[in-house]
């Protein structure tokens, strides 16, 4: 089974802080994602990544960036953390298949559950 | 660009009573759909997927899809509901042109099961 795994369930950061969030995947997925889940809105894609050092942004890019160093792990980085950061956010991973088509389901972590006060 | 609507927020169903959760997508060419679970404080659990072929898909934990395309559908479906099955559940549609495999959810249907 595919198992991705964040650093933390759950986080509280002060306002200005910058903040790491750490996803690792064992499954040598090359796509990895971040997203953030709030009531009413479902998932939203802040920034994806499909090969090390290679990083897109999604939907909702402003005040994060992110980083991969290392195929297994994706980081996202809050560079200077508000109030209106708090959320779940979701790391997600996939594969691509035989013809090289990114057309495979994403694996999820367990989320953490940021708080930012 | 795709997008999905599942026009269901909220559902409330009786233990044993069969489950039907509405997803309509937008999208130009053929999609790639996908429903998930997630039950609370967890991450998203697949339940199914549609590629190509037959429209209805089997999936885990006895839910089942069925792929419409002239309603620009992919409705979920249990015969039997479980109390074990209350959690939210999300469409999930992908573009068959996208080279990364980007998704775009739905807002999610939250079902409640009762006794």
């Amino acid at each position: 089974d595919v198992k991705v795994t964040q650093s933390s369930r759950y986080l509280v950061k002060r306002t200005g802080e910058k903040v790491f969030l750490e996803c690792v995947q064992d499954m040598d997925h090359e796509n990895m994602f971040w997203y953030r889940q709030d009531p009413g809105l479902g998932l939203r894609l802040i920034y994806f990544s499909y090969d090390v050092k290679m990083k897109e942004k999604g939907d909702i890019p402003e005040g994060y960036s992110v980083s991969r160093e290392k195929k297994e792990r994706f980081s996202l980085i809050l560079e200077s953390a508000s109030t209106n950061q708090t959320s779940m956010y979701l790391c997600a991973s996939s594969s691509r298949d035989l013809n090289g088509y990114s057309n495979q389901p994403q694996h999820f972590g367990d989320g953490t559950r940021l708080s930012i006060l | 660009a795709q997008s999905v609507t599942q026009p269901d927020i909220h559902i409330t169903v009786s233990e044993g009573a069969s489950l039907e959760l509405r997803c309509n997508y937008s999208y130009g060419a053929t999609p790639y759909l996908f429903w998930y679970v997630q039950s609370p404080g967890q991450g998203l659990q697949l339940l199914l997927k549609y590629f190509s072929g037959d429209t209805l898909v089997q999936g885990i934990k006895g839910f089942e899809a069925e792929f419409k395309r002239s309603q620009s559908s992919f409705n979920l479906r249990k015969p039997s509901v479980h109390w074990s099955d209350a959690a939210e559940y999300f469409c999930a549609v992908g573009a068959t042109t996208d080279s990364w495999g980007k998704l775009q959810f739905g807002a999610g249907t939250q079902v409640v099961v009762t006794p």
